[in-house]
């Protein structure tokens, strides 16, 4: 297992365009996370599930925003009609149960929203 | 509210030298995690050490060490002999302690180390 892959590693989309970004974890890891990074901010979550259960939503996710984790593996994070205000680096991670062993992180989908 | 707080936007050291990072937070709970990652530029985020809350014995690995002072809130990061490979932004986080799967992290601190 050679870590977390995300793709694309860069999307450039239309405003009210619709986007898929796709994340494949650690395949030993059952939690994964979404987070949107802005430049020269920390990450801000987004989700999380354990296996195939979304357990945690913040409110950043508006509307637009949905997340999927199908059977547990790979995640998907959707943004419908997508705004200039969702330009971003949108970070995956994985982690065994709990935080304190610390992330796994992929390199990242960058979105740029013209 | 869970905050952050790293106050040095970017510091720059020569090769060589030792440099530290500061960070404060603001949490209420007693049980918690403090974590610094590192994110080279153009490159995925990496942890770089962590610390138990509940630990006094200051976390160590290899160049990296930290100072953690649990009243004071405060958790820095210290880099010893740092090499040009250690140029990166660094971020400080800690974890919702009773929820146990989100980090709050800190705006960062780009480290410029110069040959």
């Amino acid at each position: 297992d050679t870590g977390v892959s995300q793709n694309p590693r860069h999307k450039i989309t239309k405003r009210g365009q619709n986007v898929t970004f796709r994340c494949d974890p650690i395949s030993e890891h059952n939690r994964l996370y979404w987070y949107r990074q802005t430049l020269g901010q920390g990450p801000e979550f987004l989700t999380y599930f354990q296996n195939e259960a979304q357990l945690e939503k913040s409110r950043l996710l508006s509307d637009r925003f949905s997340a999927e984790r199908p059977k547990g593996s790979f995640s998907t994070l959707e943004i419908q009609r997508t705004e200039q205000g969702d330009s971003a680096m949108y970070l995956c991670a994985s982690s065994p149960t709990g935080v304190y062993y610390g992330y796994t992180f992929g390199s990242g989908t960058r979105l740029t929203v013209v | 509210a869970q905050t952050v707080t790293q106050s040095q936007p970017e510091m720059s050291v020569q090769e060589a030298e030792t440099v530290t990072l500061s960070c404060t937070y603001d949490t209420s709970e007693n049980n918690y995690y403090l974590f610094w990652y590192k994110q080279p530029p153009s490159r995925q985020m990496i942890l770089v050490i962590r610390q138990e809350a509940y630990k006094q014995q200051n976390a160590t690995e290899n160049r990296f060490s930290v100072n953690f002072q649990k009243a004071a809130k405060s958790f820095s990061l210290k880099i010893s002999d740092s090499q040009l490979g250690d140029t990166a932004m660094y971020f400080c986080a800690f974890d919702v302690g009773d929820s146990n799967y989100q980090l709050i992290w800190g705006a960062g601190t780009k480290l410029i180390i110069k040959p």
